[in-house]
């Protein structure tokens, strides 16, 4: 069964260093999102992403973030100068076609950012 | 606004017994509800979704949840637990846009023999 893959699954960074959070979305799907979820909170939508743009972002998704598709299969979420509070699980999905469709989001298993 | 409350950060309930998570929900649109199960270092599966079509939808591994308009909910029931039931249970809304969905903070079904 096809499904949404992430790497890397743990990283450590010091505060002010950048990291790249990769994701390879499910083959055909057309919608990519990032979500995370700090220690104890709910899960927070971050961004979607729908033909090579961001299709809606939140309050919390602000110019510290950035994504991009650079290729036909990758999806990367960058934190350009990373913030204690960025400590997060950090979760991609994917789907065929919008929520509002009703379309399931199909999620992987989520990158744990640890930042010191 | 759109948001979602799951009572219970943790329910326990014996093997065999009945499993009910609970949900409410806040919408300023026709809802479209999730519920997820997150496994230990695995991520988010759909258990099942209500669009708007069938009030009580049935799911995965026996799982099913009726949505009711009057009381804003759409708790998630199994008839019996089994061991395997054990993880991270998540409801989920729409957003108003219909572009991502909300979650709840999650509800631990730990279940004991």
């Amino acid at each position: 069964e096809p499904e949404v893959t992430q790497t890397p699954s743990h990283q450590v960074t010091q505060m002010g260093q950048e990291v790249i959070l990769r994701c390879v979305p499910i083959s055909n799907h057309l919608y990519f999102y990032w979500y995370r979820q700090i220690l104890g909170q709910k899960v927070e939508f971050l961004v979607s992403f729908y033909n090579n743009e961001i299709s809606e972002k939140s309050e919390i998704f602000d110019d510290q973030f950035s994504v991009e598709r650079p290729d036909g299969s990758n999806f990367t979420l960058k934190i350009r100068s990373t913030k204690l509070e960025d400590s997060a699980m950090y979760f991609c999905a994917s789907s065929s076609q919008p929520v509002l469709a009703g379309e399931t989001q199909y999620f992987g298993p989520g990158t744990r950012l640890l930042v010191l | 606004a759109q948001s979602v409350t799951q009572l219970g950060s943790h329910v326990s309930v014996s093997e065999g017994a009945l499993v009910l998570l609970r949900c409410n929900y806040s919408s300023s649109v026709p809802p479209y509800l999730f519920w997820y199960v997150q496994y230990p270092n695995q991520g988010l599966q759909l258990l099942l979704k209500y669009t708007s079509a069938a009030t009580l939808v049935k799911g995965i591994n026996g799982f099913e949840a009726e949505f009711k308009k009057s009381e804003t909910s759409f708790h998630l029931t199994k008839p019996s637990a089994h061991m395997s039931d054990a993880a991270e249970y998540f409801c989920a809304v729409r957003n108003q846009a219909g572009t991502a969905l909300i979650f709840g903070k999650g509800t631990t079904l730990s279940v004991s023999s």
